[in-house]
């Protein structure tokens, strides 16, 4: 079955530090990969997106993701996170319409 | 524009009892989706919309619920005969067919306990 795995659940940093999240995905055909991000009472909004072509994508706020298909991985990746990231974030997987999300990482930075 | 809507924010209701949750998606978007987001856990797809095409209901998770979406638009999620467990964030997303693969836009949810 399709599934999406996020296997940092709380992560705790000091301003200025790098970050990474894993998000690996099972699925052997075409997909289509998304980081969506949500801040402390909004709604999800899309941080990112990778469809096809170069596997390194930028999104806002200074994010980015690389997409590796021999590991079935799309790792979120800051240089340096602001306290202001903090928020849950959600890999998705679409290789049809409906969505297949992960569990989530709650993101903590503390100034 | 203004973006997915959805009401009420919040619902309270006694387990046994009926709801209808709405959602507004983004005027122009032709496919609409349900999600339920439940504690710890990660979004689970509910429902899809496309168009006048029949619905794709696969992710319902039992007969107690039902989606309308009437005139391409609002859509009404029922929960019928509520359960605790179905107590979790309920959320709607709407996308156009823009694109090579469209971007789904997610609304504040709905907040729903089952007391």
């Amino acid at each position: 079955a399709q599934s999406v795995s996020q296997h940092n659940h709380h992560v705790i940093l000091s301003e200025a530090a790098s970050l990474e999240l894993g998000c690996n995905y099972s699925y052997g055909g075409t997909v289509n990969l998304f980081w969506y991000v949500q801040y402390p009472g909004q709604h999800l909004q899309l941080l990112l997106k990778y469809f096809s072509g170069d596997p390194l994508v930028k999104g806002i706020k200074g994010f980015e993701a690389e997409f590796i298909k021999s590991k079935f991985s799309f790792n979120l990746r800051k240089p340096s996170v602001q306290w202001s990231d903090t928020a849950e974030y959600f890999c998705a997987v679409g290789p049809t319409d409906k969505l297949i999300f992960g569990t989530g990482t709650r993101l903590q930075v503390f100034p | 524009g203004a973006g997915v809507s959805q009401s009420p924010s919040n619902k309270v209701t006694e387990k046994g009892k009926d709801v209808e949750l709405r959602c507004d998606p983004i005027s122009g978007h032709t496919a609409l989706y349900w999600y339920r987001q439940s504690l710890g856990q990660g979004l689970e797809f509910l429902i899809y919309f496309q168009g006048n095409s029949a619905p794709d209901k696969s992710g319902l998770p039992s007969d107690r619920f039902s989606a309308e979406r009437t005139g391409g638009s609002v859509s009404t999620l029922t929960i019928q005969r509520t359960q605790q467990e179905d107590s979790a964030v309920y959320l709607c997303a709407s996308s156009s067919l823009v694109g090579s693969y469209p971007t789904q836009y997610f609304g504040p949810g709905t907040r729903l306990l089952v007391l």
